[in-house]
């Protein structure tokens, strides 16, 4: 069965930083592109990031709301995606989704962005 | 930047009904369309994927068709769980969501 988790969620300041994981199982991970996107208060859905496998060299996109300030990132060993996130936000509140090929699914994680 | 525009934003159908929902990409996206639902509380879930392919697991009564620019998911006899958001997402450049269908009980 193919299970994504995140983590890593929670309430933070504008202008700090928050780093979020995936942890995944029941596929092959390291064959995968995984992507992050998230969900706005208003339920507007937004892709956020992509990373490609190994074979495509890890090649890594940014939606350009967030780009310079989020970082994806992977570690095959531990079958994990994470996503680094910097100088947040009010704007950037959200749940944030993990998912594989935008086929499966995590069950998301919030983060809010307040003072 | 490629804008998706979903119709209706809302749709009040009853239980039985066939029901089309539509997404109109602001330039040609060939094949590249998916569709997914919503249910309050969950994330979305995959229900057809390249315009027209049925994700496994998914029952029959839904169907997608279009090309280039306009799309359509289609549900032949609505059941009570088929009551939710329904997304259209394109993935030809970049990756753009719609703003979704509520399809509420009438």
């Amino acid at each position: 069965e193919v299970q994504l988790v995140e983590t890593g969620g929670g309430l933070v300041q504008p202008g700090k930083s928050l780093k979020l994981t995936c942890a995944t199982s029941g596929f092959t991970f390291s064959n995968a592109w995984m992507h992050w996107v998230r969900q706005s208060p208003e339920k507007q859905l937004e892709w956020v990031a992509q990373i490609k496998a190994k074979s495509n060299n890890y090649a890594t996109y940014y939606a350009e709301s967030v780009k310079g300030r989020f970082t994806i990132s992977r570690d095959d060993s531990k079958s994990s995606v994470y996503l680094q996130m910097n100088s947040l936000k009010e704007e950037d509140t959200a749940i944030y989704y993990c998912t594989w090929g935008n086929s499966y699914w995590g069950q998301g994680v919030m983060v809010t962005v307040s003072s | 930047d490629i804008q998706m525009t979903q119709s209706p934003s809302v749709l009040s159908a009853s239980v039985g009904d066939r029901v089309t929902l539509n997404c109109k990409a602001s330039q040609n996206i060939n094949k590249y369309l998916n569709w997914y639902q919503q249910k309050l509380g969950e994330a979305p879930k995959l229900l057809i994927y390249n315009t027209n392919n049925l994700q496994t697991g998914i029952p029959s009564r839904f169907s997608g068709s279009g090309s280039g620019t306009d799309f359509t998911l289609t549900i032949s006899s609505l059941q009570p769980e088929d009551f939710a958001t329904y997304f259209c997402f394109q993935h030809n450049s970049w990756n753009t969501f719609g703003a979704g269908t509520k399809l509420e009980l009438k």
